[in-house]
This record gives C-alpha cells, sequence and structure tokens, in this order.
C-alpha cells in the first residue's frame, strides 16, 4: 500500500540528546514537509523539500535539522539546541508542481525528559 | 497568504448536516481555498478545495460566497467518525522555493453528538 511511515509513534529521549525521526513515503512525491504540533495547536512548518538534496527552512526551524538524500526518505533531526522539543511531530508529502493535497503521516510524540 | 477565521468550536447532532464557516476576508484573486481536518493524535486528513466555483466530492461540498471573502465546509450527514478538528486554509499554490506551504491555524473543533 502506498503512504507515509513515521516511526516510532512515541519516542522519549534524555534532555540535551540529539534525537532523529524517521519518515518514509512511497507515493513518488517530490515534496516533503515536517510540522510540529504543540497541544491545542495547529501545525507550524518547521522545513519543507521540494525536490531531492534541497530543502527550506519553515517558520520554527532553530534547533532542527533535515536532509534529502532521496527522494523516499526525509528525515528530521531535533537536536539539542531545540528548547522545548516535546511536541507532536507530523511528517507530509505532496505530488505535482502545485501540491494542492498534502499526505500526512500518522505522527511522533517526542517526549523529552 | 490570507489569513482565515474560524469558530473555535461547534457541535452537530448525528445525522444532520454539519456547517463550518470559514472567513478570508483578504483573500486575493490567486488563493485557493483549502480545507483538512485532524482526528485527535492522527495526521490531518485533505478534505476538499476550491478557488471560487462550488466543489463537491465524496466527502463534502465546499460552498464559497460570490465576493469570495468566505467559504462553508458542509459535511452532508454527520457521523460520529466526523469528529474532528476542521483547518480552513487559504494558500496561492506557487512553484517558488518560498510560499509553498499550507498554514495551519487553530481551525474549528467539531463534534458530532449521538
Amino acid at each position: 500500500d502506498g503512504g507515509i511511515t513515521q516511526s516510532p509513534k512515541y519516542l522519549f529521549r534524555k534532555e540535551g540528546q540529539n534525537v532523529t525521526l524517521s519518515c518514509e513515503q512511497n507515493l513518488n512525491h517530490d515534496a516533503m514537509y515536517w510540522y510540529r504540533q504543540d497541544p491545542g495547536q495547529g501545525l507550524r512548518l518547521i522545513y519543507y523539500s521540494q525536490i531531492v538534496n534541497d530543502f527550506q527552512k519553515g517558520d520554527i526551524a532553530e534547533g532542527y535539522s533535515v536532509s534529502r538524500e532521496k527522494k523516499e526518505s526525509f528525515p528530521l533531526t531535533v537536536t539539542s539546541a531545540q528548547k522545548n522539543p516535546t511536541a507532536f511531530y507530523l511528517c507530509a508529502s505532496g505530488s505535482g508542481l502545485f501540491v494542492n493535497e498534502q499526505f500526512f503521516g500518522p505522527g511522533t510524540r517526542l517526549t523529552v525528559l | 497568504d490570507a489569513k482565515t477565521t474560524q469558530p473555535p468550536s461547534m457541535d452537530c447532532a448525528e445525522g444532520r448536516a454539519a456547517n463550518l464557516p470559514c472567513n478570508h476576508s483578504t483573500i486575493s484573486g490567486n488563493e485557493y481555498v483549502y480545507w483538512y481536518r485532524q482526528i485527535h493524535s492522527q495526521g490531518p486528513q485533505y478534505i476538499i478545495h476550491g478557488l471560487k466555483n462550488n466543489e463537491t466530492n465524496e466527502m463534502a461540498s465546499l460552498i464559497i460566497t460570490e465576493d469570495r471573502k468566505s467559504s462553508t465546509l458542509i459535511l452532508p450527514h454527520a457521523t460520529l467518525r466526523d469528529t474532528a478538528v476542521y483547518y480552513c486554509i487559504v494558500r496561492a499554490p506557487t512553484l517558488k522555493n518560498t510560499g509553498n506551504q499550507f498554514y495551519f491555524g487553530t481551525g474549528t473543533s467539531l463534534t458530532v453528538i449521538p
């Protein structure tokens, strides 16, 4: 089945550690996105990539890093520089020139202890 | 991209139509209206989008006013599984490296009541 997978669903880390969240898609989409969601809030864009080996900062990129070495994969690293990393992280992908529809993964809930 | 205004919450009786309003009074001529919904602790799901004509698909109908300053998402026969947060997004599709984002606000929390 085609879709977006994020793993793991729940992740716990100690403060000060870097952690990498996985996002894989087999939809053959060019564009991929990372969002962060805090309780009771909407989604905020962290990074996005419109093509392999290229990515752009979103609204809240500080303390995060990404790579896009393959079309199918867009991992997000939450670094120790991110002051409030505990959140729900969502990955999405989209196709076409204008990306009218984004397809979302199930999300990873990160808790930093 | 234009900002949108939605009521924070709404209730709807099961089996009745749910009408979710959205104001986007500063919308530009090339901006589309998109609707997504998010069921608790899941990723958002695309519902529908339109420019100026009314649109309908298997999930919902989108009614856009003639001046395009507001729109209404209609779920014709709401079920308990339609309980979710509904996001109204206004966006101009672009080929630029920047500005191709979807801006999700806080949306409307719809509760379908048995």
